[in-house]
């Protein structure tokens, strides 16, 4: 079956510029999250989204960055008047809901590589 | 506060040698452990998770790991490595959702460790 897609692959901006990502979780999937990677790191948490429940946008890292989700499917990562900071590969990743006493397996999407020149 | 620290960020061996990745662990409640594979120019993949049920745990393409809860350690080996072994791997620590809980079930991820293989 469809696993985890975003769009686009890549997308090169000039600084402050506004950006907007996409992710396509997997077909039942409730739970959907955010992640930063940059370069040479591991993955930075940026925003949780559970169904119609608030989401959890502790890890968001200033207010240029926002994040949407219509019901249980596609999400839109925003960054707003974009930094060369900004720069790196944003992963999306969806499961199975957050049950009381179980941690699902998350699936990961491939990415999108933002460049900020 | 949950926290990984994979000890070493670049390990090398021959093909055919044994792979040791280390990882250390630091949470508040009971940990949800995970390893997870990155090869290059492809997503993250999951290689195996311990859930508090066996301490030792396999997972695909010959990976294991144990869980040293008087250690917090949670190091991944393979018996003998294959060239296709060749990646970025990583060592993820999440929190079991309690219910009631704001706790979301996110992951904290290790800053990784480059695998090599030399023939």
């Amino acid at each position: 079956g469809a696993g985890v897609s975003q769009s686009p692959s890549n997308k090169v901006t000039e600084k402050g510029k506004d950006v907007e990502l996409r992710c396509d979780p997997i077909s039942g999937h409730t739970a959907l999250y955010w992640y930063r990677q940059r370069l040479g790191q591991g993955l930075e948490f940026l925003i949780y989204f559970q169904g119609n429940s608030a989401p959890d946008k502790s890890g968001l890292p200033s207010d240029r960055f926002s994040a949407e989700r219509t019901g249980e499917s596609v999400s839109t990562l925003t960054i707003q008047r974009t930094q060369q900071e900004d720069s790196a590969v944003y992963l999306c990743a969806s499961s199975n809901a957050a049950l009381a006493g179980v941690v699902r397996e998350q699936f990961f999407g491939p990415g999108t590589r933002l460049t900020v020149l | 506060a949950q926290s990984v620290t994979q000890l070493d960020s670049h390990v090398s061996v021959s093909e055919g040698t044994p792979v040791l990745l280390r990882c250390n662990y630091s949470s508040s409640y009971s940990p949800s452990l995970f390893w997870y594979v990155q090869h290059p120019n492809k997503g993250l993949q999951l290689l195996l998770k311990y859930t508090s049920a066996a301490t030792l745990v396999k997972g695909i393409n010959g990976f294991e790991a144990e869980f040293k809860k008087s250690e917090t350690s949670f190091h991944l080996t393979k018996p003998s490595a294959h060239m296709s072994d060749a990646a970025e791997y990583f060592c993820v620590v999440s929190i079991r959702p309690l219910r009631g809980s704001s706790n979301t079930g996110k992951l904290i991820f290790g800053q990784g460790t480059t695998l090599q293989v030399k023939p």
